[in-house]
């Protein structure tokens, strides 16, 4: 069966810090992986996307990195700011009809 | 720009009722979803449709019924509620159906609808 597996469930962290959020997956054959973003009471946006061939992509201060060999994926933050503060889905394309399997999410909360 | 437009933003109904979420979309996608959001359980796929006039059933379609006379709408109705259909739901688009011809599968989402049924 396919799923996506997020750790940590939840994180607080202070402001200015680091850290890193993990995805595993069994999803097979494998397309691609998608981590979004989801604001307090908004809907999710895209942050970025990690192709088979893809090992490591920026965007500002996220960092994803894809190891295609172990199934996982880890989204990096650096420096972080109040608005981090979100909930971060990891989405993977694949299996027989190319359908998308969801994680359930990590919760971020970033504190002065 | 628009993008996905959702109504109402909040609802609460009573058990029993009919409901219709209503979900308008102005990028000309050709593919439209409906999710519901619970906590611990994540997004879960409702119905979709990859093209105008064609609708499929997602992992949780029971009590949901959907219909795409054109390109730029996509209703959710519950005929009759129950509190467990109590929600955040989220519509969404994308260019091209998820398991054809999109090839990034990226997905353009509303802002919500939190229905409550009592």
């Amino acid at each position: 069966k396919n799923q996506v597996e997020q750790s940590p469930q939840s994180l607080i962290i202070l402001e200015g810090k680091n850290c890193t959020l993990q995805c595993n997956y069994t999803v097979s054959p494998f397309s691609n992986l998608r981590w979004y973003k989801q604001d307090t009471g908004r809907g999710p946006v895209s942050l970025t996307i990690m192709t088979f061939s893809e090992n490591t992509k920026s965007n500002g201060r996220y960092t994803a990195t894809l190891d295609a060999d172990t199934k996982q994926s880890s989204l990096h933050i650096t420096a972080s700011q109040l608005s981090d503060s979100a909930s971060y889905i990891c989405v993977v394309r694949g299996g027989s009809n190319y359908k998308l399997t969801f994680g359930k999410g990590t919760l971020l909360t970033v504190n002065p | 720009i628009a993008g996905i437009t959702q109504a109402p933003t909040s609802q609460i109904l009573a058990a029993g009722r009919r409901m219709t979420l209503r979900c308008t979309q102005d990028m000309r996608h050709n593919a439209m979803y409906w999710y519901r959001q619970d906590l611990g359980l994540g997004l879960r796929l409702i119905h979709y449709s990859n093209t105008a006039g064609t609708t499929g059933k997602g992992e949780v379609p029971d009590g949901y019924s959907v219909s795409r006379a054109n390109t730029d709408d996509f209703p959710l109705t519950l005929a009759s509620a129950v509190p467990s259909q109590t929600s955040v739901y989220f519509c969404a688009s994308s260019p091209a159906g998820i398991a054809g011809g999109s090839a990034t599968g990226e997905l353009f989402f509303g802002e919500g609808s939190r229905l409550t049924v009592l």
